[in-house]
């Protein structure tokens, strides 16, 4: 089964910094890929995804990610954060090539933001 | 689309009594997947259906939980008896096809005393 690794717990970071949030998979074959953000109190809402072309995708609020198949990442980014941005990020992968069904989240990594 | 509805939003139960979360997919979803919010344990998928039929269950902790999807646009889930251990957020999502993305209801945050 594959499973999905998000290497930062906690991340803090002062406004106008740029973001990175490493998240990386364990299934080599096709892959689709998702981030969420979960604001506080409030349910997973996507943020981009990757299902295939250009390996690197555009999302709402100045989000983006890469795909890198070799390192098996879906890195997040975002060249300058807002206060606005403080919220838990969910990496999520389906294994499309093994005709899988479900969505397997990483454990999420939290991001403060500091004003 | 109002989006993903579930209720209540919140409950606060009593150890030993039934608890029933409901949830109505986005219309034309043919997935609907029950989920459990933890700090220990971060986002787990319990159960899911396509076209109201369980695919999976595999990861529903044991027996005092049960789902059901008695038609497109209507799922619960069921725990009975509760205990302090099932406190937790559940969330329900759906998604229109296999891998694509789910879309995720505001959540049932349970407080089992």
């Amino acid at each position: 089964a594959q499973s999905v690794s998000q290497h930062n717990h906690h991340v803090i970071l002062s406004e106008a910094a740029s973001l990175e949030l490493g998240c990386n998979y364990s299934y080599g074959g096709t892959v689709n890929l998702f981030w969420y953000v979960q604001y506080p109190g409030q349910h997973l809402q996507l943020l981009l995804k990757y299902f295939s072309g250009d390996p690197l995708v555009k999302g709402i609020k100045g989000f983006e990610a890469e795909f890198i198949k070799s390192k098996f990442s879906f890195n997040l980014r975002k060249p300058s954060v807002q206060w606005s941005d403080t919220a838990e990020y969910f990496c999520a992968v389906n294994a499309a090539g093994a005709g899988s069904y479900q969505l397997t989240f990483g454990k999420g990594t939290k991001l403060s933001v500091i004003p | 689309d109002a989006g993903v509805i579930q209720s209540p939003r919140h409950e606060v139960t009593e150890m030993g009594q039934e608890v029933t979360l409901r949830c109505k997919p986005i219309s034309g979803h043919d997935y609907l997947f029950w989920y459990r919010q933890t700090m220990m344990r971060g986002l787990e998928l319990l159960i899911y259906f396509n076209n109201n039929v369980p695919i999976d269950d595999s990861g529903m902790p044991e027996d005092r939980f049960s789902a059901k999807m008695p038609n497109a646009s209507f799922s619960t889930l069921k725990i009975q008896p509760s205990e302090p251990r099932d406190s937790a957020v559940y969330f329900c999502a759906s998604s229109f096809w296999v891998g694509y993305e789910q879309y995720f209801g505001p959540g049932t945050r349970l407080t089992v005393t």
